[in-house]
């Protein structure tokens, strides 16, 4: 079955304590990208990767880090987390970022940092 | 910037016709998107629409554009209370992938 997994889908911690959120796709495809979501903001895109070994700034990259070192995979990592990134993330990918073809979402991981 | 707006919620009678709206301002997105979110789910793609059509039809769901007013609308047949959920409308925004998000449109069906 084709889907976007990410782990963990839910995570409690404390600032400070380095986290990874690590996201995977079997689709092969090029395209990954990273979502945080917030009450009346929608979504707003972190960083994205059009493919291996490379990564972009989105919209609120701040504090957080990613890596593509192969293609299925993209970890979202905070190094050192904050209240202020206590969010829903969403991962999601697509076949290449030129045909603009629909991105497919994961099912989404609930960060509260206290 | 790139902007999408919609309203933040809809209540409607359970065998209702919804129509949730969307307007946008960057009219470079080729397709625009319309996603589901149930309570505590992820992001579903319900439909979407390439920026050359008018209107696409799929079973209870009926996607209008009107690329003059840059509006985009989400019409839903038949309601169901299955159907109350978060709505997104969504477009591309410059040549980096990026989706641009609506604040999300909070429907309710009441049976």
């Amino acid at each position: 079955e084709a889907q976007v997994t990410q782990n963990p889908r839910y995570l409690i911690t404390v600032t400070g304590k380095k986290l990874t959120v690590t996201c995977s796709q079997n689709m092969n495809h090029e395209y990954m990208s990273w979502y945080r979501q917030d009450p009346g903001l929608g979504l707003r895109q972190i960083y994205y990767s059009m493919n291996v070994e490379v990564t972009d700034k989105g919209d609120v990259p701040e504090g957080y880090k990613v890596s593509r070192k192969e293609k299925r995979n993209f970890p979202l990592i905070l190094e050192s987390p904050s209240p202020n990134q206590t969010s829903l993330y969403f991962c999601a990918s697509s076949p290449d970022r030129v045909s603009n073809q629909p991105q497919h979402f994961g099912d989404g991981t609930r960060l509260s940092i206290l | 910037g790139e902007d999408v707006e919609q309203s933040l919620f809809l209540s409607v009678r359970e065998g209702d016709s919804s129509v949730i709206n969307c307007t946008y301002t960057d009219s470079s997105s080729t397709y625009l998107y319309w996603y589901k979110q149930e309570p505590g789910a992820g992001l579903q793609l319900l439909t979407y629409i390439f920026s050359n059509m008018d209107m696409k039809q799929d079973q209870r769901l009926t996607v209008l554009l009107n690329k003059k007013d840059k509006h985009l609308s989400l019409r839903i047949a038949d309601t169901q209370t299955g159907d109350s959920a978060i709505y997104f409308c969504a477009g591309t925004s410059g040549n980096t992938g990026k989706l641009i998000f609506g604040q999300g449109t909070t429907l309710q069906v009441k049976p």
